[in-house]
């Protein structure tokens, strides 16, 4: 069985501060993590992925995430929040085989400028 | 090239009817998924196919049939339409659905409304 909860549905920062979306999981094998985002009206865009290689990952628009199996977070930082940050961010964990891959419920990053 | 095409983007129905949308991936991927998203972004996965074999089917009402008529398809039909069936309808595809490494790639979702 797996779970992943995102402890914060809703964070809101100044432009130019740091971000942080937490993310907790739970899976009964070694899992791989995804971080993606959804701006208004689209789809999900994957962020950044970790499949068990490097802890601390980097992603595409200056995001990055830490893998730490002692407390099963991975949680999602950026340091400088841009005005086109803002958007929902889904954890979303994964642990093989023909299993459903489980979403997180979502965090509304809201930037103000 | 858009990886994962869904059609039609808005979709505007009464109750009652029958409608369908039509999901294609040329990412060459062997697995398909839908996922329902509520109006609280909440994501869940109704079904998904690995080369055009049936592998998960959530408890979704039978009035919805998924058909994949080869692995870059994956279409779902809506029988008998319901005020809760209103929410966006993602595709998604992924190289293969028991890899744990790999990432789903999303279509940009239909938006179902049900009056």
């Amino acid at each position: 069985a797996q779970s992943v909860t995102q402890l914060d549905s809703h964070v809101s920062v100044s432009e130019g501060t740091p971000v942080l979306l937490r993310c907790n999981y739970s899976s009964s094998y070694s899992p791989s993590l995804f971080w993606y985002v959804q701006h208004p009206n689209k789809g999900l865009q994957l962020l950044l992925k970790y499949t068990s290689a490097a802890t601390l990952v980097k992603g595409i628009n200056g995001f990055e995430a830490e893998f730490k199996k002692s407390e099963t977070s991975f949680h999602l930082t950026k340091p400088s929040a841009h005005m086109s940050d803002a958007a929902e961010y889904f954890c979303v964990v994964r642990a093989g085989g023909y299993q459903k891959v489980t979403f997180g419920t979502g965090t509304k990053l809201q930037v103000i400028p | 090239d858009t990886a994962v095409s869904q059609t039609p983007k808005y979709l505007v129905t009464q109750m009652g009817n029958d409608k369908s949308i039509k999901c294609e991936q040329n990412l060459g991927h062997d697995t398909m998924y839908w996922y329902k998203q509520d109006s609280k972004k909440f994501l869940k996965i109704m079904f998904s196919y690995n080369n055009k074999e049936l592998i998960i089917n959530e408890t979704v009402p039978n009035r919805f049939s998924p058909k994949s008529p080869d692995k870059a398809h994956l279409n779902l039909h809506i029988n008998s339409l319901e005020l809760g069936d209103s929410a966006v309808y993602f595709c998604a595809s992924s190289q293969d659905g028991q890899a744990r490494t790999g990432e789903l790639f999303f279509g940009e979702g239909s938006r179902l409304t049900v009056l």
